[in-house]
């Protein structure tokens, strides 16, 4: 069973670039969360798909989207970087009712 | 808004001796409560509650939950140097947002 998986590994963008973070499923899983980490932070919520469809969002601006794929696998796009988006992203993926398990993440930073 | 404190915020003990980790919560609509093991970037699942006062547990740890309380414990005994890490706890489905609290910093002196 192949687990979650999540590419770049890292990043380094300027201010007003755009970034493409990838996420793959684990094996069988429909559904996909994101999640940004600041330094010291936990992760918080940025939204996820299930069956390629938006299901829920957390308090995070138009310019971070979303996508997912119908093989499960996700994208997620940040247009016109900040500063403050520096931070781990981290993906997750689970099976409706079930705990979610989480990518290794991509380390992102904004100059 | 759901809110998630973990407390302490930080935890240095030497190998062997047994911790505690505590979490609350506040939540408009309780599903589970999940702990996660975070040593690098990956959170690993440890534990996911979802039943009042019925523990759970795997090798040296266990976590048992209290509804009345609206809170949770992580225990480990026996504490190894591999037992270092960041402890997230976190409320929510698996088909739903998980809300984080801002994890304690584990660390073992050998």
């Amino acid at each position: 069973e192949t687990g979650v998986t999540q590419s770049p590994t890292h990043l380094i963008k300027t201010r007003g670039q755009q970034v493409t973070l990838r996420c793959s499923s684990q094996s069988g899983h429909n559904t996909v969360s994101w999640y940004q980490q600041a330094l010291g932070q936990g992760p918080q919520f940025i939204f996820q798909y299930y069956r390629e469809e938006e299901n829920g969002r957390g308090n995070f601006p138009p310019r971070f989207s979303g996508l997912q794929f119908p093989n499960y696998s996700s994208e997620l796009n940040v247009n016109a970087l900040e500063l403050d988006d520096s931070a781990l992203y981290l993906c997750a993926s689970s099976l409706f009712y079930n705990e979610q398990f989480f990518g290794p993440g991509t380390r992102l930073t904004v100059l | 808004e759901d809110k998630v404190v973990q407390s302490p915020l930080s935890l240095v003990v030497h190998e062997g001796d047994t911790v505690t980790l505590n979490c609350s919560y506040e939540v408009t609509n309780f599903r589970s409560l999940l702990w996660y093991k975070q040593e690098k970037k990956a959170p690993t699942f440890l534990f996911m509650l979802t039943s009042s006062g019925i523990e759970k547990k795997s090798g040296r740890l266990s976590s048992i939950l209290d509804k009345k309380e609206l809170s949770s414990i992580l225990n480990i005994t026996a504490t190894q140097t591999g037992d270092s890490a960041i402890y997230l706890c976190a409320v929510g489905f698996g088909n739903e947002k998980l809300t984080f609290g801002t994890g304690t910093r584990l660390t073992i002196i050998p």
